[in-house]
């Protein structure tokens, strides 16, 4: 069974300061991830998966498959990105099927 | 941007009774989930939908749930007989193809059984 680890349910940086939230999985097969995002009083939206290598408001996440981890960065925090994190897992071997969220993480930019 | 519509946005219920959590998808997609969120846990899954039957549910998915798209273009959550650890947000999913994997979330139903 899949499961997804996000070891800190608050974070709090200063604005300008970097970021780094974790994500951590288990899975024995090959695992699509994904980052989402809700901003306060907002609906759950995509902010990015790692099959795009893309980066999304300044946020990075790279797949380490050695590691079983896929944490979220960003070099300058912004008070804009205060929201909550989600990290999430779907198979691989059968594509559009249920996401496997992480416990979230909420993260406090500061002024 | 295209959005997923849910209603209600709050519903409160008594326990027993029956509730219906309502989802308008967007327009072209054609595969649908139902995510629920109890306060101060994760997001979990309980069923995706598509070519009008149930494609996968989850354990917590049992005889007291189930969806339908009746006429078309609202896509219900019904849970029959509403117990109190039932009390949670309810979202609906939705994504254009297989393939694609963003989801779209509406902005979610919460439900609270007294």
């Amino acid at each position: 069974a899949q499961r997804v680890t996000q070891p800190e349910k608050l974070l709090s940086v200063f604005k300008g300061a970097p970021v780094e939230l974790k994500c951590n999985y288990s899975y024995s097969g090959s695992p699509e991830l994904f980052w989402y995002v809700q901003y306060s009083r907002q609906r759950l939206q995509l902010l990015l998966r790692h099959i795009s290598r893309e980066s999304i408001k300044g946020f990075t996440a790279d797949l380490n498959k050695g590691e079983t981890s896929f944490h979220l960065k960003k070099p300058f925090a912004q008070e804009e990105d205060s929201a909550m994190y989600y990290c999430a897992l779907s198979k691989v071997e059968t594509s559009g099927s249920r996401l496997t969220f992480g416990e979230g993480t909420q993260l406090t930019v500061n002024p | 941007e295209p959005e997923v519509t849910q209603t209600p946005s709050h519903q409160v219920t008594q326990m027993g009774q029956e509730v219906i959590l309502r989802c308008v998808p967007i327009s072209n997609h054609l595969y649908f989930y139902w995510y629920r969120q109890i306060l101060g846990q994760k997001v979990e899954f309980l069923v995706s939908f598509y070519n009008n039957e149930i494609s996968e549910k989850s354990e917590i998915f049992d005889d007291q749930f189930s969806v339908e798209r009746p006429d078309g273009s609202n896509f219900t959550l019904k849970i029959r007989s509403t117990k109190l650890e039932d009390s949670a947000m309810y979202f609906c999913a939705t994504r254009r193809r297989e393939a694609d994997e963003k989801l779209f979330f509406g902005s979610g139903t919460q439900l609270s059984v007294l």
